[in-house]
């Protein structure tokens, strides 16, 4: 079955650490995002992609990068110069939006120690 | 631009309730409107949609009618049951070319025994 795999499913960064998100999709959907969601919040846009190569800011890009160098694969990596990195993230992807809305993952939970 | 605005929350209910979720929506042009649920530590799911003026969406015992003419996509359900306890996520996928999904910021339901 088609779908979107995020992982880990927890994650923890030590002060000062940079660490990767994975995303990966075999929906073969164009676009895909991601999202930051703290606890009792909405969903706030970090990333987006619309294809291969090419990636825009969301609302809260600083200290946040990503890269889209395959279709399938849209990894986002916390730096150390985002200072409040503890949160639920999810990457989410889609294809003719209007019609069908997004495809979620489940989930990486990024708790800094 | 778009914007989604839903009921503040938490709603508690007891079980077999009737549920209403209200939503409304600032858009241009017919947008696409859709409910997303998300359980505790999980992604976002589909719950169900709507693309065009007066169409019902449904799934799993949840209705919504897209009302143009109040710009509203209220989330409905007879008979609410303890498993729906859950945050509620409306959202709108604009009308003109390529566009992103605007999510509300979410409605908690708990639904007690």
């Amino acid at each position: 079955d088609g779908g979107i795999t995020q992982s880990p499913k927890y994650l923890f960064r030590k002060e000062g650490q940079n660490v990767t998100l994975s995303c990966e999709q075999n929906l073969n959907h164009d676009a895909m995002y991601w999202y930051r969601q703290d606890p009792g919040q909405g969903l706030r846009l970090i990333y987006y992609s619309q294809i291969v190569n090419d990636f825009q800011k969301g609302d809260i890009a600083e200290g946040y990068s990503v890269s889209r160098e395959k279709k399938e694969s849209f990894p986002l990596t916390v730096t150390s110069a985002q200072k409040n990195p503890t949160a639920f993230y999810l990457c989410a992807s889609s294809l003719q939006e209007r019609l069908n809305g997004y495809t979620f993952g489940s989930g990486t939970r990024l708790t800094v120690v | 631009g778009d914007s989604v605005t839903q009921m503040e929350g938490p709603v508690t209910l007891s079980e077999e309730a009737f549920l209403t979720i209200n939503c409304t929506y600032t858009a241009t042009g017919y947008p696409s409107l859709f409910w997303y649920v998300q359980y505790p530590g999980e992604g976002l799911q589909l719950l169900l949609k709507a693309t065009k003026a007066d169409d019902k969406g449904s799934n799993k015992g949840f209705e919504a009618t897209y009302r143009k003419e109040t710009t509203s996509f209220h989330l409905e359900k007879g008979s609410v049951q303890v498993s729906d306890s859950a945050v509620y996520f409306c959202a709108l996928s604009g009308s003109g070319g390529y566009q992103k999904v605007t999510f509300g910021t979410g409605t908690k339901l708990q639904v007690i025994p």
